[in-house]
């Protein structure tokens, strides 16, 4: 089974700040990677996948990078709604398909 | 548009049974292979089970295997997951899921509001 570890577990951050989050797989997933947000109360939405492809509607401040086992989605300017709980998947050896903890995103 | 809408959920003791459902709407059901994912209280996204489009392929996390069972019914638009021998660790709320796309297992793409399951005496 593939772990998948995201740090860090919170990121206190201001709107209008950039936030940086990061996963990494214990074996490469090459760039089958995809990162979901959680808004409190609310189920999963898919962001991106492709470790840098963005999902339909989801806005251009959000971007994805990396391959292998290091990956990064980073948020380029926060607003009021992208405070939530990320996740990253890997879906290149299944099953499991396997999330990580999840990095909690706080307004400071 | 894409709608999946869970039901079944509630408190159960150890050691009994539930089955949850999972209607869909929006799309033609029977060309998606679909999934569910658990969330515990306060933690983490943990795929559960996975059945294809054909029912042909059933796929299941190892901590549910021979206790868990996922079917579908085309002529209802629902998906299945009937749950056996429950423990408390089993406790969460339930969500179905489908992929982006047709043609594979992938890219969880649309999600239900979920249903909770609690297992407890």
């Amino acid at each position: 089974e593939i772990v998948m570890s995201q740090s860090p577990a919170t990121l206190s951050a201001s709107p209008g700040e950039r936030a940086t989050l990061s996963c990494r797989a214990s074996q490469s997933v090459s760039t089958n990677l995809a990162w979901f947000q959680q808004r409190p109360g609310q189920a999963p939405r898919l962001l991106i996948h492709g470790a840098s492809t963005r999902a339909t509607d989801v806005p251009p401040r959000f971007r994805g990078s990396g391959s292998g086992t290091e990956f990064t989605l980073t948020i380029t300017s926060l607003q009021s709604e992208d405070f939530a709980i990320y996740y990253c998947q890997q879906y290149n050896k299944w099953p499991p398909w396997t999330f990580g903890q999840g990095t909690r995103v706080d307004i400071k | 548009q894409v709608q999946l809408v869970e039901s079944g959920g509630g408190v159960v003791q150890p050691g009994r049974s539930l089955r949850l459902s999972c209607v869909a709407s929006g799309f033609i059901f029977n060309r998606y292979s679909m999934h569910w994912v658990r969330q515990a209280p306060g933690k983490g996204l943990d795929w559960v089970a996975l059945i294809s489009y054909d029912g042909s392929t059933e796929l299941y996390a190892d901590s549910v295997r021979g206790r868990f069972s996922i079917s579908r019914d085309d002529s209802k638009d629902t998906l299945y997951l009937t749950m056996h021998n429950l423990r408390p660790e089993d406790t969460a709320v339930y969500y179905c899921a489908r992929p982006v796309n047709r043609d594979g297992y992938n890219l969880f793409g649309y999600w239900g509001q979920g249903t909770p399951v609690t297992v407890s005496s």
